[in-house]
């Protein structure tokens, strides 16, 4: 079945650069995009970006700047990078197939 | 960017009563998607292209709409309807959802 799993450090020092995977099963990354949303604590949703099936991405223009999604097709994973973190980057990271299957997300504190 | 505002951001209803959340887009979009949450989980597709139910959504949902304005309905609250649903919008970048409204049993 599908499974989408979110993986990375579950805290990060200010100014220091986020990177999480996005392990998946059950389809490939050539044929279904992924995206980041991410959900601060007792806040609502927020889209990051897409990577598409031809390997194209989009990113949420407030953190382009900062934003990075990639691809493994091989170890079927999808990568996010995200830098300069600051204590407002503190959310639930979760990675989504068409937006219609969830990863169960992960949790990440950025905090000294 | 298309802002979405949905209304009410809280509400409770009771067993058997119809609700109606709406979600207003700031410039007109193609279609309309929601999702359900409750609390500690991830968000579920419930309703995608305005109207068409995810699958084991029960069908007292509904969701409409066109343009600028959308909404989901649900003709008899039960309590498993308790939670928080978030409109998505995906016409142009960056995707935007709504803010929330959050259901509550009353």
């Amino acid at each position: 079945q599908v499974q989408l799993k979110e993986s990375g450090p579950g805290l990060v020092q200010p100014s220091q650069t986020l990177s999480l995977t996005c392990t998946v099963s059950g389809f490939s990354l050539t044929s279904y995009h992924v995206s980041w949303v991410r959900q601060p604590p007792g806040k609502g949703l927020e889209w990051m970006g897409v990577i598409w099936t031809g390997g194209s991405t989009a990113y949420n223009s407030l953190l382009k700047s900062r934003l990075s999604i990639s691809r493994d097709i091989s170890k079927s994973q999808v990568f996010l990078k995200m830098n300069s973190l600051q204590t407002e980057d503190t959310a639930t990271y979760y990675c989504a197939r068409d937006l219609l299957a969830w990863g169960q997300g992960a949790s990440v504190t950025v905090s000294s | 960017e298309i802002v979405l505002t949905q209304s009410p951001t809280t509400m409770a209803a009771s067993p058997g009563e119809k609700v109606t959340i709406t979600c207003r887009a700031s410039s007109s979009v193609s279609y309309m998607h929601w999702f359900q949450q409750k609390s500690g989980t991830s968000p579920k597709p419930w309703i995608y292209d305005t109207s068409k139910l995810a699958s084991g959504v029960p069908d007292r949902f509904s969701g409409s709409g066109s343009g600028t304005s959308y909404s989901l309905t649900i003709s008899s609250m039960e309590a498993e309807d308790a939670a928080t649903y978030y409109c998505l919008q995906r016409s142009s970048y960056p995707w935007t959802f709504g803010g929330g409204t959050k259901l509550e049993l009353k």
